[in-house]
């Protein structure tokens, strides 16, 4: 199985100020057919289920507010937050989608400072 | 809209059985791969087992194998979780989620609780 390493697992950030996680694959997860890499990024606020944030490593979803960005190839990936907002308090999940299981980071938890 | 609805969440002793539901609406069911993940109290988010779109391929992760079965009725458009000899580790919220590679749209989940 692939393993998802998400670091830090949990960090404090002050309002207006940049929030960077960063998600570890065991082997590479891009697609060599397309030339992509099979990564997305989740956000779940406490009750809630997961919602889709970034797909394909850096395409943000329909909706998604333009702060939320994605990055990286291959192995090492990144989410960042470049102005945390209040709404922004949640876990956040890496996953990959290029192997069976579908494996999730253990999550990050990003609260205001 | 989109949207997905999860039932058949309860508490259940060990060794027991249940199934979990997942209604589907807004869009073609029979064209999506379906997913059931769970997440265990206070804990990260586990994926299930999956179904493609006619139903004849399944796939588990390991420590359902041979207790659980994913199965779907498109003509109904639904998604079911069979779920036999449970274990207390089973105790989650189980979400189903339609796949688009990633998980494009989740369920708001339902609590299955193993305890005596």
């Amino acid at each position: 199985d692939i393993v998802m390493t998400q670091s830090p697992d949990s960090l404090a950030v002050s309002l207006g100020e940049r929030a960077t996680i960063n998600c570890r694959s065991t082997l590479s997860i891009l697609y060599s057919s397309n030339n992509k890499n099979c990564l997305a990024w989740y956000q779940q606020k406490p009750g809630q289920p997961p919602k889709l944030l970034i797909y394909w490593a850096s395409t943000r979803e329909s909706g998604v507010p333009d702060r939320f960005s994605g990055s990286g190839s291959g192995t090492d990936f990144t989410l960042t937050i470049s102005s945390l907002q209040a709404e922004d308090v949640a876990v956040y999940y890496c996953q990959q989608y290029y192997g069976t299981p579908r494996t999730f980071g253990q999550g990050t938890k990003v609260e205001i400072k | 809209e989109v949207q997905l609805v999860e039932s058949g969440g309860g508490l259940v002793q060990p060794g027991g059985s249940l199934r979990l539901s997942c209604a589907a609406s807004g869009f073609t069911f029979s064209s999506y791969w379906m997913n059931w993940v769970r997440q265990a109290p206070g804990k990260g988010l586990e994926w299930v087992a999956n179904i493609n779109q006619d139903g004849s391929k399944s796939y588990y992760v390991d420590s359902v194998k041979g207790r659980f079965t994913i199965s779907r009725d498109n003509a109904k458009n639904s998604l079911s979780l069979q779920m036999n000899v449970l274990r207390a580790d089973d105790t989650a919220v189980y979400y189903c989620a339609r796949d688009t590679y990633y998980y494009d749209t989740w369920g708001q989940g339902t609590l299955v609780t193993v305890s005596s």
